[in-house]
């Protein structure tokens, strides 16, 4: 079945850095989400992106899709944006998502 | 708004106790799907529904059930809970076609 693989699997910054999160999928994809797990627990929806790139505020992601993978950049990080970030996408031809195993950020204040 | 509630939010149980987790949506969407998180190995997908009256089994289904009387909900119930359930529960449902999946807030349970 397919793979999603991500990276780094933690990262210290200082609030006000920039950083990349990797996604790798080793099939091909017709949908991809980015979710941010807070300290409580929750789940947040940050993009439904099956390719291209879209921003929302200091976030933004791109997926290519040909190439298998997706990024997410966040810019100017606060202590806020602490917590994990899982991308998932569909087994192929399915709804069921499959996650990666996420990418645990600490931002320091 | 819509959204997808999950209750309890908490729960501790006794080893061989039958439990129900409660999903309950407001989209109308047609999938629903619980999965569990525990250290080590993500999210992992327990059952699904594609809609009313169709349940299908995930990767790490047995000692689970569902049942899907209606559109807005999905129960989920521990048959007779094991400490190796102890986890975190999450709903999510989405509608038909690739669309974007919501999560509920989740559901700690601990077995005892």
């Amino acid at each position: 079945g397919i793979q999603v693989e991500q990276s780094p699997p933690d990262l210290i910054l200082q609030e006000g850095a920039n950083s990349t999160l990797r996604c790798n999928f080793s099939d091909s994809v017709n949908n991809l989400q980015w979710f941010h797990q807070n300290p409580w627990g929750q789940l947040i929806n940050l993009f439904y992106i099956p390719s291209g790139t879209k921003q929302n505020g200091r976030l933004s992601a791109t997926t290519v899709a040909t190439e298998r993978y997706s990024l997410l950049y966040i810019s100017s990080s606060q202590t806020t944006d602490s917590g994990v970030y899982f991308c998932a996408v569909p087994r192929t031809g399915t709804y069921k998502y499959i996650f990666g195993t996420g990418t645990r950020l600490k931002v320091l204040a | 708004d819509a959204e997808i509630t999950q209750s309890p939010r908490h729960k501790i149980t006794e080893t061989g106790r039958q439990v129900t987790l409660a999903c309950h949506q407001t989209w109308n969407h047609n999938n629903m799907f619980w999965y569990r998180q525990d250290l080590g190995h993500g999210l992992r997908l327990i059952h699904y529904s594609y809609g009313v009256q169709d349940t299908n089994k995930g990767e790490v289904s047995d000692g689970y059930s569902v049942s899907r009387s209606n559109t807005e909900d999905l129960p989920l119930t521990l048959e007779s809970a094991a400490s190796s359930q102890t986890s975190v529960y999450f709903c999510a449902s989405s509608d038909r076609g690739n669309t974007e999946a919501f999560f509920g807030q989740g559901t700690r349970l601990t077995v005892v």
